[in-house]
């Protein structure tokens, strides 16, 4: 069964809505889960690492104020897209590391901005 | 910095034919090394990997992969293509196995004709 639960699968929004995407560990406790985004085409671009009860770690160009990621339990990461514009739609896929070091990933969840 | 370039964007073969999808890497630390298949809007699954154990690394679906120090290269290969092996492959790359993110290549887009 799945590892990662990702929600919502699809979603598609105004501009200028805010929209919140979860990622839930499903088997074990999660200290640091990933953000990636993916264009069309294009690989996986890592976003942020969410680490638990902390603020999170934004890579250079991920403007904070513009994904706000919260990782406020041991299983659940959220990331919302504030303010959504079209040039944000993308697939947003979250990534959770067991303690054995493997990563699992959620199916993604693609945003479509209109 | 790791980073890793996939060569090839696309890559078709015929069903019961050699795969071949290239990955090389660039490191300063020794690497550890994935193969993901990415389903059309799915998240990803790892199909193997590479933590400085043997160096033919045997995964899942019938796909191998070998390490060459040398050749700083991780191709992954199957003997017979499958039509169901149709998908998008990413090779990636970390320094460690614990707590710290891949970087993904740019991904090959593997099609497998009757």
């Amino acid at each position: 069964g799945a590892v990662v639960s990702q929600h919502p699968s699809w979603v598609i929004c105004k501009s200028g809505t805010s929209v919140k995407i979860e990622c839930r560990s499903l088997d074990f406790q999660a200290t640091t889960m990933f953000w990636y985004r993916q264009f069309p085409k294009q690989s996986l671009m890592l976003m942020a690492t969410s680490n638990e009860g902390s603020k999170a770690t934004y890579e250079q160009g991920v403007e904070k104020d513009k994904f706000l990621i919260n990782h406020a339990s041991l299983t659940l990461s959220t990331l919302t897209v504030t303010s959504a514009h079209p040039e944000d739609s993308s697939f947003y896929i979250c990534s959770v590391q067991a303690d054995t070091g493997e990563l699992f990933f959620g199916e993604g969840s693609r945003l479509t901005v209109l | 910095a790791q980073s890793v370039t996939q060569l090839g964007s696309h890559v078709s073969v015929s069903e019961g034919a050699l795969v071949l999808l290239r990955c090389n890497y660039s490191s300063s630390v020794p690497p550890y090394l994935f193969w993901y298949v990415q389903y059309p809007n799915q998240g990803l699954q790892l199909l193997l990997k590479y933590t400085s154990a043997a160096t033919l690394v045997k995964g899942i679906n019938g796909f191998e992969a070998e390490f060459k120090k040398s050749e700083t290269s991780f191709h992954l290969t199957k003997p017979s293509a499958h039509m169901s092996d149709a998908a998008e492959y990413f090779c990636a790359v970390s320094v460690n196995s614990g707590n710290t993110p891949l970087v993904f290549g740019k991904g090959t887009r593997l099609s497998v004709i009757a």
